[in-house]
């Protein structure tokens, strides 16, 4: 049990474009759903918190005009990267608990975006 | 605030020797505390969890951890490494109140065959 998924799994964009990243729990309704972004060799960053139903809450210093977050739904939520820069290549990972699994945030496999 | 650290970058060990990946936290409640293991290019795996209850947890793929509180510990252990646990593990704590996760730097660890 306890499975998210992430799509897509790699993107390469141009830079200026929109990139939308889906995060689906598959088998337990998340509640909270998180999203991170982990730079090479490092440890995970929050960008922000998200209950379904309601705005994310963002951490201090992401944009949230540039990474928007949308849970409309108890199994999916989505980040997008509004005209994306070279600076926001990076590794997003999503995370999910609640339903059954209420103590445990279970991680996504990740979206390596690249930004030319 | 919640905190926690892992003191060392990369741990090296012989396959077949036994493997510990030291943490300790920090948090102003009881925690709730958790292991991770990222493999390269790919998302956290859940290894196990303290919440309450026996202080040795036994999680996946034969790792264990104790909580340690009077240490504030809660040291990764393995009896005897595989080459297939070289990866980068996590260590995490929330306190109950708090809906999210501090995670420590994480910890390299490399089983050498």
């Amino acid at each position: 049990g306890a499975v998210v998924s992430q799509h897509p799994s790699r993107v390469i964009c141009k830079s200026g474009t929109s990139v939308k990243i889906e995060c689906r729990s598959l088998d337990f309704q998340a509640t909270t759903m998180f999203w991170y972004r982990q730079f090479p060799k490092k440890s995970l960053m929050l960008m922000a918190t998200s209950n379904e139903g309601s705005k994310a809450t963002y951490e201090q210093g992401v944009e949230k005009d540039k990474f928007l977050i949308n849970h409309a739904s108890l199994t999916l939520s989505t980040l997008t990267v509004t005209s994306a820069h070279p600076e926001d290549s990076s590794f997003y990972i999503c995370s999910a608990r609640g339903g059954s699994y209420q103590e445990t945030q279970y991680f996504g496999p990740g979206t390596r975006l690249l930004v030319l | 605030a919640q905190s926690v650290a892992q003191p060392e970058d990369q741990v090296n060990v012989a396959e077949g020797n036994p493997l510990t990946v030291k943490c300790t936290y920090s948090v102003s409640g009881n925690p709730y505390l958790f292991w991770y293991v990222q493999y390269p290019n790919r998302g956290l795996q859940f290894l196990l969890k303290y919440i309450t209850g026996d202080n040795l947890v036994k999680g996946s793929y034969g790792f264990e951890a104790e909580f340690n509180k009077s240490q504030t510990s809660f040291h990764l252990k393995k009896p005897s490494a595989l080459v297939s646990d070289s990866a980068l593990y996590f260590c995490a704590v929330r306190d109950h109140g708090n809906n999210r996760l501090a995670f420590g730097k994480g910890n390299q660890v490399v089983v050498i065959p």
